[in-house]
């Protein structure tokens, strides 16, 4: 299958900081890129569908200028928590759509991002 | 946004046994995808399924895409201790529209 990247896989921050968290399709170009965000035992809930060249479109609740998305080229989506709380603790996850043919999408590693 | 219902929501098995899950929605969808996620780390895609009715295996596990649209099976046969972890399902009722994920099932292995 596709394979997807993110990097960090952990990031441990302080309170007000901002984080850049980056989402990239390793063996295939990608136009859509997702984000979403996790709670312990709890399934993935969709935060935002970045598109390359265009603004990302937000689920309902999710703060635009909280949680920035920057989709520059077919590879790299990168979320970037702005001014980061301890309730934004959590594993962010992302996933790419794979171009052409019938609809499949893979997932990355995932991020546990902590705010102290 | 919406949720699909999977059933059941955890599962405690003997190693050897066979396991069946499903995942319901009250909407129409056209293409179907199962994950599996171990502890910390994101889905990893088992199989997709795009025409109702539709039956595909990847080795022990085989799903099923409900003639209904509205449901999906995922069996699992042979169940080994590697088998543990969260298993979703997810659909989408058209071509560049989001996905909805299911509630998640957890599997346990008892070897």
């Amino acid at each position: 299958g596709a394979v997807v990247s993110q990097h960090p896989s952990r990031v441990i921050c302080k309170s007000g900081t901002s984080v850049k968290i980056e989402c990239r399709s390793l063996d295939f170009q990608a136009t859509t890129m997702f984000w979403y965000r996790q709670f312990p035992k709890q399934s993935l809930m969709l935060m935002a569908t970045s598109n390359e060249g265009s603004k990302a479109t937000y689920e309902q609740g999710v703060e635009k200028d909280k949680f920035l998305i920057n989709h520059a080229s077919l590879t790299l989506s990168t979320l970037t928590v702005t001014s980061a709380h301890p309730e934004d603790s959590s594993f962010y996850i992302c996933s790419a759509r794979v171009p052409g043919g019938r609809y499949t999408q893979y997932f990355g590693p995932g991020t546990r991002l902590t705010v102290l | 946004g919406q949720q699909l219902n999977q059933s059941p929501q955890s599962m405690f098995i003997q190693e050897g046994e066979d396991v069946s899950m499903n995942c319901t929605s009250s909407s129409i969808f056209n293409t179907w995808l199962w994950y599996k996620q171990d502890p910390g780390e994101g889905p990893v895609l088992l199989i997709a399924l795009y025409k109702a009715g539709e039956l595909t295996s990847n080795g022990r596990l085989t799903a099923q895409f409900g003639i209904t649209r509205k449901d999906s099976f995922l069996n699992i046969s042979a169940s080994i201790p590697s088998d543990v972890g969260i298993y979703f399902c997810a659909g989408q009722w058209g071509s560049g529209n989001q996905f909805y994920f299911g509630t998640g099932t957890s599997l346990t292995v008892i070897p």
